[in-house]
């Protein structure tokens, strides 16, 4: 079975500042998506940003941006410009290829970010 | 579009009551999921349906939890009865194709079993 790890439970940032959330992946899969989900106060998980792994380049979405390691199975999130609405946990999440049964987003523990203004 | 809509947001309940959750996926999304999010750990899937049949319920306990999403559209997961363990947020999620874009998530039932 597939596991995902955030090893931080928490991280602190200076507003403006960036800052980089650790997640490492345990898959015997060659093909497989990987996500990081934000949730604020409201408990509502938003997506932040998606890769698939077949893709060698990196995804951006606006201030986030990943650095996926295949081959270290790492995948970490970097915020740029960090702004006080950052503040949220964040969720490293994991999805096989597979259809049915497989198909589900296994999460890691989370961490929560602290943006200081 | 509108999004996953769920209710009801609280729910405080003694051990040994039962307890319903509902939640309204969005328009179109074939795939439901229920996630318990217990303090401190990320969501574990609890029961997944594509349209109104189960694809995978093996995490949830059966013995006490029941599901079903009649119609393909709706779903309610129920507890019965509650222990003190179950206290949780409950989230429903939906995707289009089973999830390789990701899920759309609702605000959670926070439940709380005293």
């Amino acid at each position: 079975a597939q596991t995902v790890t955030q090893s931080q439970p928490e991280m602190s940032v200076q507003e403006a500042e960036t800052v980089t959330l650790s997640c490492t992946y345990d898959t015997s899969e060659s093909d497989y998506y990987l996500f990081w989900y934000k949730q604020p106060p409201s408990r509502q998980m938003i997506l932040v940003i998606r890769q698939e792994a077949y893709k060698q380049q990196n995804a951006t979405e606006n201030r986030f941006s990943v650095n996926f390691q295949k081959a270290a199975k790492s995948f970490s999130l970097k915020i740029s410009d960090s702004q006080l609405g950052d503040a949220a946990m964040y969720f490293c999440a994991y999805r096989s290829p597979s259809t049915g049964a497989n198909s589900k987003l296994t999460f890691g523990k989370g961490i929560t970010l602290s943006v200081r203004p | 579009e509108a999004g996953v809509a769920q209710s009801p947001r609280y729910k405080i309940i003694e051990k040994r009551q039962s307890v319903a959750f509902w939640c309204n996926p969005i328009s179109g999304h074939a795939t439901l999921y229920w996630y318990q999010q217990i303090l401190g750990q990320g969501p574990k899937l609890l029961i997944q349906f594509q349209n109104n049949g189960v694809v995978d319920d093996s995490q949830l306990p059966k013995d006490r939890f029941s599901a079903e999403r009649l119609k393909g559209v709706d779903s309610t997961l129920k507890i019965q009865p509650a222990k003190l363990e179950d206290s949780a947020v409950y989230l429903c999620a939906s995707s289009l194709d089973m999830g390789s874009y990701g899920y759309t998530f609702g605000s959670g039932t926070r439940l709380t079993v005293v």
